[in-house]
């Protein structure tokens, strides 16, 4: 199993300002997944982010948007930039212990952009 | 675009019925699970059956798998009230060159006291 930690668990921001979530494990993983969930949809998949190397982004999200660091193999974070209020979702991190394996999840955070 | 489809998106029931969700898909996986999320947060993982695989339990829950059909079913039996959540399924595989799981739309389920 993985525990995760991830803050902050929900924040309120003005337009055009930026914020960046923590996700912190507590053992060591390769990969980190970084997902967005719209209200009332389903999770779509930001981006992968490896330990050294730069995060690989899913299909409609940039780097420019969506920077990440991924420091060590139990630290990442995500920022979300510049914001806008189709930014008003929830965000969560992820891990597994290989491909394809089942994810483990943090408690998500709760962004809303007025 | 999703790769899973659930039905019914949503599903209100009486406490002690039981339960069923259903999910379809377009490719070819190596596996499929499902997950429970509580109030719009972190996701739990529920149960995982493989490509290979039919049929598969744990506790309440039952899950069968037709790939002929692309297609899934979570069945959670003598349902109690804090099974009220939303349950996706997800699919994994190869998607546009990579190893990565896909999410459906979710099924959200109300058990009614």
């Amino acid at each position: 199993s993985a525990v995760i930690s991830q803050k902050p668990s929900r924040d309120i921001c003005q337009r055009g300002t930026s914020l960046t979530i923590q996700c912190q494990v507590d053992s060591q993983v390769t990969m980190m997944f970084w997902y967005r969930q719209q209200p009332g949809q389903s999770l779509t998949l930001i981006a992968t982010a490896n330990q050294g190397s730069e995060a690989t982004y899913e299909s409609g999200f940039v780097i420019d948007k969506f920077p990440i660091s991924r420091p060590n193999l139990t630290f990442s974070t995500l920022t979300v930039s510049n914001m806008s209020p189709e930014d008003s979702s929830i965000y969560l991190c992820s891990v597994n212990r290989a491909p394809n394996e089942k994810l483990f999840f943090g408690s998500g955070t709760q962004l809303s952009v007025l | 675009s999703q790769q899973g489809e659930e039905d019914p998106q949503a599903l209100s029931i009486q406490e002690g019925e039981n339960a069923t969700m259903n999910c379809s898909y377009k490719t070819s996986i190596n596996n499929l699970q499902w997950y429970r999320q509580n109030s719009g947060r972190g996701l739990v993982h529920l149960i995982l059956i493989r490509s290979n695989e039919r049929e598969k339990h744990s506790g309440r829950l039952r899950v069968t798998l037709d790939t002929s059909k692309k297609s899934s079913s979570l069945l959670i039996t003598a349902s109690r009230a804090a099974d009220t959540a939303s349950y996706f399924c997800a699919t994994g595989g190869e998607f546009q060159g990579a190893q990565k799981l896909v999410f459906g739309q979710g099924t959200r389920l109300t058990i009614n006291p």
